[in-house]
């Protein structure tokens, strides 16, 4: 199976930070790597897929990079909307994996 | 709108069988794959089986193979987990999601159902 290990597990920011989080494959995905951002008690929403596709509707300041092993989240300016859970999953091969999350927290 | 409605979530106990439904609304439910995905209270998110539009491919985490079966009618437009041997580690907020991607599940989920809880105790 597919490892999918991001860091850090939370961070904190203020509004208006660049925020960068990482997801690592335990072996190659290509660009099969999606995002996710998840809100206390709300179904987990897609952001990008395809490492780097934003999803219809999702906000500019989120972009995707990566490919292979190594991936990354980028939030440019960070708003008060994004304090929330970020999951990466590898949509490579099944089992489909997801990575550990990482919390985003107000400073 | 586009809607997913996930039920048959409750407190059954260990070695039982629970049977979720999810009725699919706003769009052509035939033409998609689905998948079921699983929180755990506190914990992340876990990828539970996958299925084709035309139920013709399923897939399943090793944590519930042969004690899990995903199914789907398209005729009422509905996703089904029958869930059977349940243990402790089965609690968790349950979720159904539909492929981005029609068919096959390389482009992740864009449409989610709002999740039941079942609770194994």
């Amino acid at each position: 199976d597919i490892q999918m290990t991001q860091s850090p597990s939370s961070l904190s920011a203020s509004v208006g930070d660049r925020v960068t989080i990482t997801c690592r494959a335990s072996q190659s995905i290509s660009s099969y790597l999606n995002w996710y951002q998840q809100k206390p008690g709300r179904a987990p929403k897609l952001l990008i897929y395809g490492t780097s596709t934003l999803q219809s509707g999702v906000p500019p300041r989120f972009s995707g990079s990566g490919s292979g092993t190594d991936f990354t989240l980028t939030i440019s300016s960070l708003q008060p909307e994004d304090f929330a859970t970020y999951s990466c999953q590898q949509s490579y091969r099944t089992p489909l994996t997801f990575g550990g999350g990482t919390k985003v927290e107000i400073k | 709108q586009v809607q997913l409605v996930e039920s048959g979530g409750g407190v059954v106990q260990p070695g039982r069988s629970l049977r979720l439904s999810c009725a699919a609304s706003g769009f052509i439910f035939s033409s998609y794959g689905m998948q079921w995905v699983r929180q755990a209270p506190g914990k992340g998110l876990e990828w539970v089986a996958a299925i084709w539009y035309d139920g013709s491919n399923k897939y399943y985490a090793d944590s519930v193979k042969g004690r899990f079966t995903i199914s789907r009618d398209n005729s009422k437009n509905t996703l089904e987990l029958q869930m059977n041997s349940l243990t402790g580690e089965d609690t968790a907020v349950y979720y159904c999601g539909r492929h981005r991607n029609y068919i096959d599940y390389d482009e992740g989920l864009d449409v989610w159902g709002q999740g039941t809880l079942v609770t194994v105790s």
